[in-house]
């Protein structure tokens, strides 16, 4: 069965340092893996995607994913938070029959 | 005005009474899908349409029902509520499969 995993509920970082929240996926066939980000009373706005090609892949305010197939891994990174990146964040996967399958949710607290 | 408008944002009502959340796009695309999110369980479909003749049932269908009037709306039905409804619910669109989903701010029901 296709599947998302989010291991971490919760990820702090300091401002100014690098993050990473990841995300590992189980899929047949190819993977269509994406990124949402969650802001409070607001709905999921899209980050980035993969679908083929290159394996970093870049998105919107300077996140990028990495996608690594022998780890079924699409972990989410910014090389330096900001106190504004603090959101709920959701990986997500398109399954066989064309549906998104999406992770629990990790929350990324970012520290001033 | 935002693309995907859902109404309402808020709703609190009684066990047993019939309650239609509304969803209207103006973003042109086929398909559109229902959503329910709880904490610590990200978000679980509850119906998609491809098209205004396609209605498919999601993960957590039962309970719910829902009506596709045109292109541009679909509307999602709880016949007769019960407590364990209550969540956030979020209507999405998307252009194609392998395209990102776009999302409205949501309706935050609360069953007594």
């Amino acid at each position: 069965a296709q599947s998302v995993a989010q291991p971490e509920d919760q990820v702090n970082v300091a401002e100014g340092n690098p993050l990473t929240v990841k995300c590992t996926y189980s899929v047949s066939g190819n993977p269509y893996l994406f990124w949402y980000v969650q802001y409070p009373n607001r709905g999921l706005q899209f980050l980035l995607k993969y679908i083929t090609g290159d394996n970093l892949v870049k998105g919107s305010y300077g996140f990028e994913a990495e996608f690594n197939k022998s780890q079924t891994s699409f972990h989410l990174k910014k090389p330096s938070a900001l106190v504004s990146d603090s959101a709920l964040y959701f990986c997500a996967v398109r399954d066989t029959s064309f549906k998104t399958i999406f992770g629990a949710g990790t929350r990324l607290f970012v520290k001033a | 005005d935002a693309d995907v408008t859902q109404t309402p944002r808020n709703r609190i009502t009684k066990t047993g009474k019939r309650i239609m959340l509304e969803c209207s796009q103006t973003k042109g695309h086929d398909r559109m899908y229902w959503y329910r999110q709880d904490p610590g369980l990200g978000l679980r479909l509850i119906y998609y349409s491809f098209d205004v003749k396609d209605i498919n049932k999601g993960e957590i269908s039962d309970g719910y029902s829902v009506s596709r009037q045109a292109q541009a709306k679909f509307s999602l039905s709880l016949e007769s509520a019960i407590p364990n409804q209550t969540a956030l619910y979020f209507c999405a669109t998307s252009e194609s499969f392998n395209q990102p989903q776009h999302f409205g701010d949501g309706t935050r029901l609360s069953i007594l």
